[in-house]
Order: structure tokens, then sequence, then C-alpha cells
């Protein structure tokens, strides 16, 4: 159980164009679901928690218009690029969780975009 | 300075030895800690949760929890090749994000385990 997916898995967009990033949890209802950024070799960064039918809260210096997310239902949530530039490509990786608290979130295997 | 700092290795090791990785914290208020296994262009998974000092077992691993040195560790006993992954502390004052928590990561440890 708590199986967590993301689509795709790997996408490349031309720069200014727009990516939609799938989030999510198979086989359970996650009241909170959150938003990591990763670059090689380095820590994850949170980006934004949502919570379902409610606006995402975002951290300090994430740009919420560059980087939308709908958490449209307790199984999904979306992240959108927005105009998408080179400095964008990272690895991006959600997590899902039914209670909220941190130590029972459950990670998707991450998607990988690069902007050319 | 990091609020998590973590020796990014990579660390090598023959199969069979013990493993020790650590991170160490600057905030105090950080109470539960965790470690995730990352596979590589994978999410990570978690490993071990500890609330507050103490040490926790479970299987070939071990989580310890230092709260007086800002300082946590995960021993690893008889290492397996199949253990070769990136290894990331996390932490947070609090349980959950709108309980004022907020999850901090180290940079990662990458280990490989050598048959």
């Amino acid at each position: 159980g708590a199986v967590v997916s993301q689509h795709p898995s790997w996408v490349i967009c031309k720069s200014g164009t727009s990516v939609k990033i799938e989030c999510r949890s198979l086989d359970f209802q996650a009241t909170t679901m959150f938003w990591y950024r990763q670059f090689p070799k380095q820590s994850l960064m949170l980006m934004a928690t949502s919570n379902e039918g409610s606006k995402a809260t975002y951290e300090q210096g994430v740009e919420k218009d560059k980087f939308l997310i709908n958490h449209a239902s307790l199984t999904l949530s979306t992240l959108t690029v927005t105009s998408a530039h080179p400095e964008d490509s990272s690895f991006y990786i959600c997590s899902a969780s039914r209670t909220g608290n941190f130590y029972e979130q459950y990670f998707g295997p991450g998607t990988r975009l690069t902007v050319t | 300075q990091k609020e998590v700092e973590q020796d990014p290795g990579p660390l090598s090791v023959p199969e069979g030895a013990i493993v020790s990785l650590n991170c160490t914290y600057s905030n105090s208020a950080f109470q539960y800690f965790m470690w995730y296994r990352q596979y590589s262009r994978k999410g990570p998974e978690l490993l071990m949760y500890t609330y507050s000092s103490g040490n926790k077992e479970d299987g070939r691993f071990t989580a310890q929890v230092d709260k007086s040195s800002k300082y946590i560790s995960l021993f690893i006993r008889d290492s397996q090749p199949s253990d070769s992954a990136t290894y990331l502390c996390a932490m947070s004052p609090q349980r959950r994000y709108n309980q004022g928590g907020k999850l901090i990561f180290g940079q990662g440890t990458e280990l490989s385990v050598k048959p």
C-alpha cells in the first residue's frame, strides 16, 4: 500500500512553453501533498504544500505564478510550470500524506524536466 | 550555515561492512528525525523515523539521535550491494506542516557497497 505515482517520468519542452506534472496517490486518500525540487547531488527543497480543495502554500522564494499547483481531489495534485526556461530544468518530486505527518508521507518516483 | 549538514560522500564499503551515516544540525527545535533511501532517478523511501532522542532498530538498520550534540546517525549492519543508494536525513520541529513544521533535508550521502 501507500503508492504514489507521477506522470510523466521525463519530459523535454521548449523554452516558453508550459508543462503539467501529475501526482496521484493510488491506494489512499491524501489530505496533504507536497512538491519538492531536487538539483543533482543536492537535497530536496520544498516548493509548496497543498491540501485538497484549498490554495497551495508556497515556500519563500517560489514564484506562485510560475509554479501553479492544483490539488483537485484527495488523490490528485498537479504542478504546472508556466513559461518554462532552462533554469527550471530539474527533478520534481511529489509526496502525499494521509495524515499530514511528515513521517507518513510517501514519495512519487519523480519527474525529470529538461527545458531546451 | 545550512540547518542540516550531511557529508555527500561518496562512501564506498565492501559487502558485509557496517556503515555509519551521519548528519549534524543547528536548530535545537528539531524533534522529528527521518532517514530516507533514494535510488538513482527515484523518489525517496522512508527507512527510519525517530522522535526526540534515543535509538531505534529495524532489522539491519539502527537510527540514533543525540539531541545534546545535535547529531544523528544511521547504521547499516551486514551491508549488501542492494543498499547502494543515496541516504538522506531529514528533520522537523513539528510533525506536520500545519503545526509549523517543515521538513529540512540533508544533502544526502552516496553509498556504494562493493560485492
